[in-house]
């Protein structure tokens, strides 16, 4: 069974600073998606970025990046010049065929 | 963007009482549709998978009989606990996807909390 593991339970910011976020995974898949998504205090779960496994490449969005190393199983997600509204759970999570299995999350908390 | 909807957002019932939760896709057609369960500071669990006119495939340890779940059309799930229990209560996050494209994504409802007395 494919397993996701976030190993940091929080981090902490100063505002305009940056921040990495790790995510490691477990699958004999060779293809398969990854994502990150944002959890606010709302609850709403939003898309940060997604990372295809074929592609070498690590998407971009913005401020926020991936470090997509497959041969390790790994996939952290920068975050650059983090602002106050960054402020909220990460969820690395993995995708093969339907499903989304989702790490225990990360919270982060950014300082003024 | 494609939108996912809820109702209610937030249910307060008796132990024993029977509640639906209803997720609608607004603006597209949902081939599957996904049920998902988070406690407080934890991640999310899928529930179980339903697909348009067929029945829901549960995950492991997930009781079909108390946790029911219809998809009786392209833009409409629905959720119900029956005979519900105080630890039964938790955050119910659906989420609904197009079937198409290479990402297939899933777009996740604003959630409904669950609160059993």
């Amino acid at each position: 069974a494919q397993t996701v593991t976030q190993s940091q339970p929080e981090m902490s910011v100063q505002e305009a600073e940056t921040v990495t976020l790790s995510c490691t995974y477990d699958t004999s898949e060779s293809d398969y998606y990854l994502f990150w998504y944002k959890q606010p205090p709302s609850r709403q779960m939003i898309l940060v970025i997604r990372q295809e496994a074929y592609k070498q490449q690590n998407a971009t969005e913005n401020r926020f990046s991936v470090n997509f190393q497959k041969a390790a199983k790994s996939f952290s997600l920068k975050i650059s010049d983090s602002q106050l509204g960054d402020a909220a759970m990460y969820f690395c999570a993995y995708r093969n065929g339907n499903k989304l299995v989702f790490g225990a999350g990360t919270i982060l908390r950014v300082k003024s | 963007g494609a939108v996912v909807s809820q109702h209610p957002s937030w249910v307060i019932c008796k132990s024993g009482t029977s509640v639906k939760i209803e997720c609608r896709s607004l603006d597209f057609q949902a081939t599957t549709m996904f049920w998902y369960r988070q406690f407080p500071k934890q991640s999310l669990m899928l529930m179980a998978t339903s697909n348009e006119g067929s029945k829901a495939t549960y995950e492991q340890g997930v009781e079909k009989d108390k946790f029911l779940i219809n998809h009786a059309s392209l833009t409409l799930s629905t959720l119900t606990v029956t005979s519900a229990h105080p630890e039964d209560s938790s955050f119910y996050i659906c989420s609904a996807a197009t079937g198409r494209g290479s990402y297939n994504e899933q777009f996740f409802g604003p959630g409904t909390r669950l609160t059993v007395l």
